[in-house]
């Protein structure tokens, strides 16, 4: 068991570009969630998935920002027309979803995106 | 709604000092409860949870009671160390699937 991987680390576009990340969850984890950090602040939940199922959205989230997991195991993350605000951290997690573990979710490294 | 208050930061300490870093939440529910470490240049990390009222999580010497009636889960750690120097999140899990994360604490404890 590796961890969670993330891919690329660090991304820098420019405006108006747009970008895809990838997460590569713990092998036996069925539940993978993306988040979003800021400088001076904690993770903000934006997707989560259940196998290949996209079951939850965060309301905040943009329509320019769209997930995917297709055979419910890598995901991506793509953000279309890029704005500056959306330099951040992006953080993805996995998780075996068993209620006695309190659905304890192991983090990847990040990708950091930076945009000009 | 649900949601994470931490005490703000920063907060240095010397070694051996005993540390208090206050969480309190607003929840729905019975939710399952967190703390959470990022070290310098590294990912988070689970450091201790509880799933239920009175419940204490406790791990490399940190510790953290569930208090439903006070709504809070204090992380505590009687002596750190300079290796304990890091960001400290207080989480939650409320009856949906959605993680709710407080803004962070960082701790910084000199020798």
């Amino acid at each position: 068991d590796t961890g969670v991987s993330q891919d690329p680390r660090h991304k820098i576009t420019k405006r108006g570009q747009n970008v895809t990340f990838r997460c590569d969850p713990i092998s036996e984890h069925n539940r993978l969630y993306w988040y979003r950090q800021t400088l001076g602040q904690g993770p903000e939940f934006l997707t989560y998935f259940q196998n290949e199922a996209q079951l939850e959205k965060s309301r905040l989230l943009s329509d320019r920002f769209s997930a995917e997991r297709p055979k419910g195991s890598f995901s991506t993350l793509e953000i279309q027309r890029t704005e500056q605000g959306d330099s951040a951290m992006y953080l993805c997690a996995s998780s075996l979803g068993d209620p006695r573990q309190g659905y304890e979710q192991y983090f990847g490294p990040g990708t950091r995106l930076t945009v000009t | 709604g649900n949601s994470v208050t931490q005490m703000e930061g920063p907060v240095t300490l010397s070694e051996e000092a005993f540390l208090t870093i206050n969480c309190t939440y607003t929840a729905t529910g019975y939710p399952s409860l967190f703390w959470y470490v990022q070290y310098p240049g590294e990912g988070l990390q689970l450091l201790l949870k509880a799933t239920k009222a009175d419940d204490k999580g406790s791990n490399k010497g940190f510790e953290a009671t569930y208090r439903k009636e006070t709504t809070s889960f204090h992380l505590e750690k009687g002596s750190v160390q300079v290796s304990d120097s890091a960001v400290y999140f207080c989480a939650l899990k409320g009856p949906g699937n959605q993680f709710y994360f407080g803004t962070g604490t960082s701790l910084t404890v000199i020798p």
